[in-house]
């Protein structure tokens, strides 16, 4: 079974610029996360997607953040226009729906760097 | 509010066990995990606990008390490939639904 996969791996853009980040989930999985770890701090929740529906985005930083799941399967992530704090690597993770667990599985994540 | 403390780094020998723990403050606790994640991956998923005792699985053994806001990672017969950083992560429960709040993470350093 594929996992998740994220793309780009990396990506370096000046600030001003807009970035496209994207996720492909484990098929199957209905709730796909996007989370954000800045350089030495703890993964910060970002959104939570039930299929195409946004279920909760309240750890969005500010509307230069936006979030797509069109289809219910693949999503995006962009940052319009980016700023030097966006930096850091942002992860996608999916779980399968109705489990109790809610394990969640992990993409290797896309490292943001903003000059 | 939600608060998830855990030490910084340690170190422990090849062969030895180790122990890392997680404290929590959270307002509708449902479960928490552990993950591994090696400098560049993602994180893996090692266990999830959600009632009081203990979950072992191979060399992993995960503890929770929710009663004392705790959970431990101990991890036996420790291994090079062992060294990595440890993340806590609990699941809180609100009205619109649940979200998983993560811990800084323990960097552990195996040592021959």
């Amino acid at each position: 079974e594929a996992g998740v996969t994220q793309f780009p791996s990396h990506s370096v853009i000046e600030k001003g610029q807009t970035v496209t980040l994207r996720c492909d989930p484990i098929s199957g999985h209905d709730n796909l996360y996007w989370y954000r770890r800045v350089m030495g701090k703890e993964i910060k929740f970002l959104l939570h997607f039930v299929k195409e529906s946004k279920q909760d985005e309240s750890g969005m930083p500010n509307n230069r953040f936006l979030a797509e799941r069109t289809g219910g399967t693949y999503s995006t992530l962009k940052v319009q226009p980016a700023e030097l704090e966006d930096s850091g690597v942002y992860f996608c993770a999916s779980s399968q729906a109705g489990r109790s667990t809610d394990t969640q599985y992990f993409g290797p994540g896309t490292r943001l760097t903003v000059l | 509010g939600q608060n998830i403390d855990q030490p910084t780094e340690m170190t422990a020998t090849e062969g030895a066990i180790v122990q890392i723990n997680c404290t929590y403050q959270t307002s509708g606790f449902n479960g928490l995990f552990w993950y591994q994640q090696h400098a560049g991956e993602a994180p893996t998923f090692l266990s999830y606990n959600v009632l009081d005792g203990l979950e072992e699985k191979g060399r992993f053994s995960s503890f929770l008390s929710r009663s004392k806001g705790y959970s431990y990672l101990l991890l036996k017969e420790l291994q090079m490939k062992d060294s990595a950083s440890y993340l806590c992560a609990v699941r809180d429960l609100y009205t619109g639904g649940f979200k998983t709040i993560f811990g800084a993470g323990t960097r552990l350093f195996v040592k021959a």
